[in-house]
């Protein structure tokens, strides 16, 4: 069975850094682009950040753009979302979410971790 | 970034019933769709991917339809288990998800 679990978040104050977590079973993890997908209560999903299966791409929604880092380590089977400068509005649940097709990153997601709180509150 | 408008953004119907969401894109995104379902407290589900391609395991009352920017989901018996919100999302550039579609009990 594919499983993604994320670890990392908690609260903290605005200004600070977070470094979200996520390890992937069941699956290829090297054959996959990955990605983080937020929701903050209320709202709808909204994509953050995505890494190709060897990291050669990396993208970044315009809001975490300069502040958030995405890395891979294949080895461990394991995604990593490093949170600089943390706002309130980047308050959600982060989602681990995996790529659909094999080495071809496409940016729909075919599987979701259950996610891992972040809140950024003084 | 390209948008993403659901509609309605909440949709009653009884078990048995046919329902029907839209998404519009604010440019054409080809045929670049995906639909998730999402309950409470619990991660989005892929259903349809590249607008009318279903997801291994989901069952054939879920259909997907369009191209360029508008797009449909159409539930044809709706079931207990299918009350959820719905996502449509663009993967034609970064993704865009819409608003949502609640999916209620009449």
């Amino acid at each position: 069975e594919m499983q993604l679990v994320e670890s990392g978040g908690g609260l903290v104050q605005p200004g600070r850094s977070l470094r979200l977590a996520c390890v992937a079973s069941g699956f290829t993890f090297d054959g996959y682009a990955m990605h983080w997908v937020r929701q903050a209560p209320g709202k709808g999903p909204e994509w953050v950040s995505g890494i190709s299966w060897n990291s050669e791409t990396i993208a970044y929604a315009d809001s975490v753009k300069g502040r958030f880092t995405i890395s891979r380590d294949n080895a461990k089977n394991s995604l990593f979302l490093q949170m600089n400068s943390l706002r309130a509005e980047d308050t959600a649940l982060y989602y681990c979410a995996k790529d659909g097709p094999l080495l071809v990153p496409t940016y729909y997601m075919d599987v979701w971790g259950k996610g891992t709180t972040v809140s950024v509150s003084s | 970034d390209i948008q993403m408008t659901q509609s309605p953004s909440t949709v009653s119907a009884a078990v048995g019933g046919r329902v029907t969401i839209t998404c519009r894109a604010s440019q054409s995104i080809s045929s670049w769709l995906a639909w998730y379902q999402q309950k409470p407290g619990k991660a989005p589900k892929l259903l349809i991917y590249r607008a009318s391609s279903l997801e291994s395991g989901v069952p054939s009352r879920f259909s997907g339809s369009g191209s360029g920017t508008q797009f449909t989901l159409t539930i044809s018996s709706l079931q207990p288990d299918d009350f959820a919100t719905y996502y449509c999302q663009q993967y034609d550039s970064y993704p865009t998800f819409g608003q949502g579609t609640k999916v209620e009990i009449k």
